[in-house]
């Protein structure tokens, strides 16, 4: 059955670095989407992108983020300069077209020291 | 600003009984509705959904009822076994861009 596959499963990182979440959607997929669990909490939506563009993003994907799509199969989340409060599981999901459920990957923890 | 929410952080069943999972909504704007399972370090799993022509819909164990004029959706889950114990997420969308997550209820079915 094919799946939404991400890398890294765990990342540890110093506060100021960059960090680049990396998804590989579903290859028929055409919406995208980025969430994160701060642990225990909700899942938050951060982005969704499709052909290319961001089409929504929320109040906490401000400008330390970014997504792109630079292959036609790889998504990536960069966070420019991690914060403490930006440890949380970090979620990519993608849907095949205008509507159906998100199909989620196992998700990427991010521990920023 | 909570639009979607689960107001019972947990929730304990027997084993064979019903499971009956809540989610208030406040955007009246939404038309589709969703449920998924989570377990700890992984990522959430869909169940079950409904748009919001219709009132119920069926999959097995899991029912999904919604409640427009309340702005309310249930999740039964009849008998309830012990591998349902998990976190559930309700969540809504308003077209395709954005899907807001409630914030879980933790269910716990004992044997």
């Amino acid at each position: 059955e094919p799946e939404v596959t991400q890398t890294p499963s765990h990342q540890v990182t110093q506060m100021g670095q960059e960090v680049i979440l990396r998804c590989v959607p579903i290859s028929n997929h055409l919406y995208f989407y980025w969430y994160r669990q701060i642990l225990g909490q909700k899942v938050e939506f951060l982005v969704s992108f499709y052909n290319n563009e961001i089409s929504e993003k929320s109040e906490i994907f401000d400008d330390q983020f970014s997504v792109e799509r630079p292959d036609g199969s790889n998504f990536t989340l960069k966070i420019r300069s991690t914060k403490l409060e930006d440890s949380a599981m970090y979620f990519c999901a993608s849907i095949p077209s205008d509507a159906g459920e998100l199909f989620f990957g196992e998700g990427s923890r991010l521990t920023v020291l | 600003d909570q639009q979607v929410k689960q107001n019972s952080p947990s929730l304990s069943v027997q084993e064979g009984r019903i499971s009956i999972l809540n989610c208030d909504y406040t955007n009246s704007m939404f038309d589709y509705f969703l449920w998924y399972k989570k377990y700890p370090a992984e990522g959430p799993t869909f169940l079950i959904s409904i748009s919001s022509i219709k009132d119920k819909n069926e999959d097995g164990r899991f029912t999904v009822f919604l409640n427009k004029s309340a702005k309310h959706l249930s999740l039964h889950i009849v008998p309830s076994q012990p591998g349902d114990s998990a976190v559930y997420f309700c969540a809504a969308s308003e077209g395709t861009y954005k899907y807001i997550f409630g914030t879980g209820t933790r269910l716990k079915v004992l044997a």
